[in-house]
């Protein structure tokens, strides 16, 4: 158990980029969470999944974004045509049952 | 729709010293209640959970309550140490929903 990994760690990039950020969960956990956190403000749900099935989803994610978790494992964040106020920490987290373990986010500057 | 309220924003104390931190939220039909540690620049680390049917838990020098009824939550830090210092951050579970509802956080400084 080497805990839920996100990579890469820092993504700055230009705006009208396209970018993708990846999560390794806990090998057991079946429920993945992605999050975004702004400065100074607590996370915001961005979506959910069990196994592959992505079962919920925040307005936050707009036509812009989508996520995947093929084969219920690993899972990937696209967003497209990067705007500024998409700047911000990506975080993803996993859980089995009761509590969430998370990563340690992707930080993401759109220049 | 939930909504999580932090007080205080920020906290500075001496080295040894007990402390409370607190956390509110307007829909009392929550599943559970967590409190996170956040370091600088890092991901979350989980520190306790409460289920609804809780009314308190309990790690180490940590001790957090639970009064869903009039949705309140405190965290208790005991003789708190430098190494305490931390963003620590207040999330529901809502009923039907498998997201958390965070609040802002609570910005901790324990001064040597």
């Amino acid at each position: 158990d080497t805990g839920v990994s996100q990579n890469p760690r820092h993504k700055i990039t230009k705006r009208g980029q396209n970018v993708t950020f990846r999560c390794d969960p806990i090998s057991e956990h079946n429920r993945l969470y992605w999050y975004r956190q702004t400065l100074g403000q607590g996370p915001e749900f961005l979506t959910y999944f069990q196994n592959e099935a992505q079962l919920e989803k925040s307005r936050l994610l707009s036509d812009r974004f989508s996520a995947e978790r093929p084969k219920g494992s690993f899972s990937t964040l696209e967003i497209q045509r990067t705007e500024q106020g998409d700047s911000a920490m990506y975080l993803c987290a996993s859980s089995r049952a009761l509590g969430y373990t998370f990563g340690s986010g992707t930080r993401l500057t759109v220049v | 729709k939930q909504e999580v309220t932090q007080i205080p924003a920020a906290l500075s104390v001496p080295e040894g010293e007990n402390l409370v931190l607190n956390c509110s939220f307007t829909d009392s039909a929550i599943y559970n209640l967590q409190w996170f540690r956040q370091d600088p620049g890092k991901g979350l680390t989980s520190l306790l959970l409460i289920q609804s049917s809780q009314r308190e838990q309990t790690s180490g020098r940590l001790n957090a309550s639970l009064d869903k009824s009039s949705g309140r939550s405190t965290l208790y830090i005991a003789a708190s140490q430098p190494g305490d210092s931390a963003t620590y951050l207040c999330a529901v579970n809502q009923g039907g929903s498998e997201k958390l509802v965070f609040g802002k956080g609570t910005k901790l400084t324990v001064n040597p």
